[in-house]
């Protein structure tokens, strides 16, 4: 079945533990994304890849990290995440930058 | 402004009604449109994805296009209470790498 996967789904942590949400897809898409989405705000788009070794910086990069060091694999790293990363995190996979973008199950974080 | 806008609603129709969402967005070049639809808690799904202006329908489902007036549409027709949910449109920039999503309108279907 063509999907993205995030991991975990839930995530209830403390400010300053590094943590790392995991995502991948097995659709053979250059692009992905992620997202955070909060009430009122939308979704945001945090960090995105055009490819492998290619990330760029979305419209809220501050205190996320990513890397592409594989095709499939997308994760999401918070060094020293703080409560105003508390948020609903989606990552979303494509063929290219243009094409429909297919959204994981999500990811809610809590950091207390 | 906004890079893409939406009214938040709710909107709400009767069953069997249309529904009739709009959106606005600032980025001339901008080259996909896509309206996906969202329940609550869940990730968003895709309902349309148009490229060229006009109309394109699949199933109960019309996207329309008007890049002069920088403005895409989204009718449902027969609606039904699963269509109840916030329905997000997101436009593609016209680098092709950043998808802006505008704030959602949330349609309510009442029987």
């Amino acid at each position: 079945e063509a999907q993205v996967t995030q991991n975990p789904r839930y995530l209830i942590t403390v400010t300053g533990k590094k943590l790392t949400v995991t995502c991948s897809q097995n659709m053979n898409h250059e692009y992905m994304s992620w997202y955070r989405q909060d009430p009122g705000l939308g979704l945001r788009q945090i960090y995105y890849s055009m490819n492998v070794e290619v990330t760029d910086k979305g419209d809220v990069p501050e205190g996320y990290k990513v890397s592409r060091k594989e095709k499939r694999n997308f994760p999401l790293i918070l060094e020293s995440p703080s409560p105003n990363q508390t948020s609903l995190y989606f990552c979303a996979s494509s063929l290219s930058g243009l094409e429909t973008q297919y959204f994981g199950p999500g990811t809610r974080l809590l950091v207390l | 402004q906004k890079e893409v806008e939406q009214n938040s609603g709710p909107l709400s129709v009767p069953e069997g009604a249309i529904a009739s969402l709009n959106c606005t967005y600032s980025d001339r070049g901008s080259q996909s449109f896509f309206w996906y639809r969202q329940y609550s808690g869940k990730s968003p799904e895709l309902i349309m994805s148009i490229y060229s202006n006009g109309d394109k329908e699949d199933g109960r489902f019309t996207a329309q296009l008007n890049k002069a007036s920088q403005y895409v549409s989204l009718l449902i027709r027969d609606s039904q209470p699963s269509d109840s949910a916030t329905y997000l449109c997101a436009v593609n920039g016209a680098a092709g790498n950043k998808l802006t999503f505008g704030g959602g309108t949330r349609v309510l279907v009442k029987p």
